[in-house]
């Protein structure tokens, strides 16, 4: 059971926009800078978004991202096929004194 | 070029030990606060433990506390884990990745990761 909450699955249609949640708590989305990852299978985590909403270069700004309270948020317009792959959302727990990431979200382009 | 390149997995009974290592390129190593994270087959990350850019601090997670054990080698340009009392559940791909600048959390470099089995 991961410690942030994000839904095991999203889909939409290429061109639509998607967003993938990420709910946590006070001690950790709540007082922390959000992460967001981007996996292909077989592949090496990628850094889509840090610090709630920053992209880092190279980075298409058709990724975004947004915190509200102790809940984040991963958009993507313009949906490719080759978006197809697990994203992650990750942060600090103060609590915990610990990182903690949330289970993923498999995102399918139909 | 930056790079992070981990080795060091290997298949181990349950109870045995390994030490993994991290060999770091491309940037000034020293100036970074570094993490493992884990990834066990068919699941999603899960956090290991970080050190900060000097070792003096360092953060484990529950699940390998007491067991496993973070350390770098600057002038080696290096990251190792420790890892004693394996047990089953510690069979997983192993990533080494480097933290943003200034931040204790957040990564932005990962290596290729170093597969642990641990099985009898």
């Amino acid at each position: 059971q991961s410690v942030l909450t994000q839904p095991p699955s999203v889909s939409a249609a290429p061109g639509q926009k998607v967003t993938i949640s990420c709910s946590g708590s006070s001690s950790n989305v709540g007082s922390n800078y959000v992460s967001w990852y981007q996996q292909f299978p077989g592949t090496a985590p990628k850094l889509l978004i840090y610090d709630n909403n920053k992209r880092p270069s190279g980075i298409p700004d058709r990724f975004s991202g947004s915190k509200s309270g102790t809940s984040a948020t991963l958009g993507i317009t313009g949906l490719q096929t080759g978006d197809e792959a697990d994203y992650y959302c990750g942060t600090w727990d103060s609590s915990l004194s610990a990182g903690v990431f949330g289970g993923g979200t498999k995102l399918t382009v139909l | 070029e930056v790079q992070l390149v981990e080795s060091g997995g290997v298949v181990v009974q349950p109870g045995g030990s390994l030490r993994l290592s991290c060999a770091a390129s491309g940037f000034t190593f020293d100036d970074y606060t570094m993490h493992w994270v884990r990834q066990a087959p068919g699941k999603g990350l899960e956090w290991v433990s970080l050190s900060s850019w000097d070792g003096v601090r360092t953060h484990y997670a529950d699940s390998v506390k007491g067991r496993f054990t973070i350390s770098r080698g600057n002038s080696k340009n290096s990251l190792y884990l420790q890892m004693n009392s394996l047990r089953t559940e510690d069979t997983a791909l192993y990533y080494c990745a480097k933290a943003l600048p200034a931040r204790l959390y957040g990564m932005d470099v990962w290596g290729q990761g170093t597969t642990v089995t641990v099985s009898s």
